[in-house]
């Protein structure tokens, strides 16, 4: 079982960058499927998107172009970048692992801790 | 839709069985998979596939496809099953990742 790190600031200004970086431990990154959930206070789970790990994105469209997500394997960790933030973008961000059979079968097995990011001037 | 449709919350009596639903038109072609959530913990797979358990996780729970519909079965909830749970699974069309709204399950 792989273990996911997030990292990053817990602070960010209206209409700037969010930037985190989730670090990948015990296993490789090759073939599989990285993803980014976000959950505001009090609320459920919002999917972001998911990169593979040979390329090709995912991104939920109701972010309206706003996130992007990159993946190095050389150094077993993948990043998040959200932009234009505003308050309602403050949320705990986790990184997870998705798995997709190609057929019916999918599923998210090793989830990170997750990290609080703040929006506020 | 590509919507997945939980109920709010939920109880059982300690030791009964619950089931939690999931609706979603996505469920016809892609199975479900169910999480737990407890307070300020990031959420747990539980069940995925048509019924499949990862390690570790305790044979009480169970899950079922119908059509357009999941379900999680809890048989004999203990009061460490009281948590929020989470369906997912993808979208047909766009292949992104969706999320039900979440349960909350209390034991009684």
């Amino acid at each position: 079982q792989v273990q996911l790190q997030e990292s990053g600031p817990g602070l960010v200004r209206p209409s700037e960058t969010l930037s985190l970086t989730c670090k990948v431990s015990g296993g490789a990154m090759n073939d599989q499927y990285w993803s980014w959930i976000r959950q505001s206070p009090g609320k459920g789970l919002e999917y972001l998107g998911y990169m593979y790990s040979r390329g090709g994105t995912n991104y939920n469209p109701s972010l309206s172009g706003r996130v992007s997500i990159s993946i190095d394997t050389s150094k077993n960790q993948f990043s998040l970048r959200l932009t234009s933030v505003t308050v309602a973008d403050t949320a705990v961000y986790y990184c997870a692992r998705y798995w997709y059979d190609g057929s019916g079968l999918n599923w998210i097995d090793s989830w990170g801790q997750g990290t609080l990011v703040t929006v506020s001037s | 839709s590509s919507e997945l449709t939980q109920d709010a919350a939920v109880s059982v009596a300690l030791g009964q069985t619950v089931t939690i639903t999931c609706h979603g038109d996505g469920l016809r072609a892609f199975y479900a998979s169910w999480y737990q959530q407890k307070p300020g913990h990031a959420p747990v797979l539980v069940i995925y596939g048509q019924d499949k358990r990862p390690s570790g996780i305790p044979d009480r729970f169970s899950g079922s496809t119908s059509t357009d519909t999941a379900s999680l079965t809890i048989t004999g909830a203990q009061a460490e099953d009281e948590a929020d749970y989470y369906c997912h699974s993808r979208d047909i069309r766009s292949t992104r990742l969706v999320f039900g709204g979440g349960t909350r399950l209390t034991v009684l």
